[in-house]
């Protein structure tokens, strides 16, 4: 069966350090993959899409990897800070299902 | 430029009844997705308009419903609340649909309770 899994523990760094978030999917072919930042309340918020064909894709502290053969997604943020902490989304497109799907997300607590 | 709005941010109702929810996206966009998110199951896609037109359609029963206008506004209906119809609903907007590989822009969400 199809699947995207995040790491549903929470995951706890200091202030600084990498943050590094993981997106694994199974029998999916992605077309594209999107990260999203999801504050409680709020809407998710869309930061990077990264293609296929693409390896790798960064942004101000955020850089985000796409393995196709290995199946999965690396979202890092350098320099971490209190106001990163947040819950993360993957979300893949596949021509198959012709629409996102969206992992359960992680959620990231940095530490001042 | 104004962001996506959804109406109402939260709404009550009772088992049975049947409710609306409105999403007027980002000016110039032309797709609007709706996907309902709970603790358990994350974000889960209901369906996706275009130009007026159903693109695609997600997992759900026939009781969820949607449209959407001339001028990109959408809606989605509910019949027939159920307990488990308890959720935060998302309406997204994009310029083009998803296909075209554009970021989606949600809206706050409406939070809806059946009780």
């Amino acid at each position: 069966s199809q699947k995207i899994e995040q790491n549903s523990e929470a995951l706890n760094i200091q202030e600084g350090k990498t943050a590094t978030l993981t997106c694994n999917y199974t029998n999916y072919s992605p077309a594209y993959l999107q990260w999203y930042r999801q504050d409680p309340g709020r809407g998710p918020v869309f930061l990077l899409l990264i293609r296929e064909n693409e390896k790798e894709k960064r942004k101000e502290r955020l850089k985000v990897t796409f393995d196709t053969t290995l199946k999965q997604s690396l979202f890092h943020i350098t320099a971490s800070q209190p106001a990163d902490s947040a819950t993360y989304l993957c979300a893949l497109f596949t021509s198959g299902t012709y629409k996102y799907i969206f992992g359960t997300g992680t959620r990231l607590k940095v530490l001042a | 430029k104004a962001g996506v709005t959804q109406t109402p941010r939260y709404l009550i109702k009772t088992r049975g009844q049947q409710v609306t929810l409105s999403c007027s996206p980002i000016s110039g966009h032309r797709s609007v997705s709706w996907y309902q998110q709970t603790p358990g199951q994350g974000l889960q896609f209901l369906f996706e308009y275009f130009s007026e037109t159903q693109r695609n359609k997600g997992n759900f029963p026939g009781r969820f419903s949607g449209r959407q206008f001339s001028n990109s506004r959408s809606e989605m209906n509910v019949s027939t609340l159920e307990l488990g119809d308890s959720a935060l609903y998302l309406c997204a907007s994009s310029l083009e649909g998803a296909n075209m590989g554009y970021g989606y822009t949600f809206g706050s969400g409406t939070r809806l309770t059946v009780v």
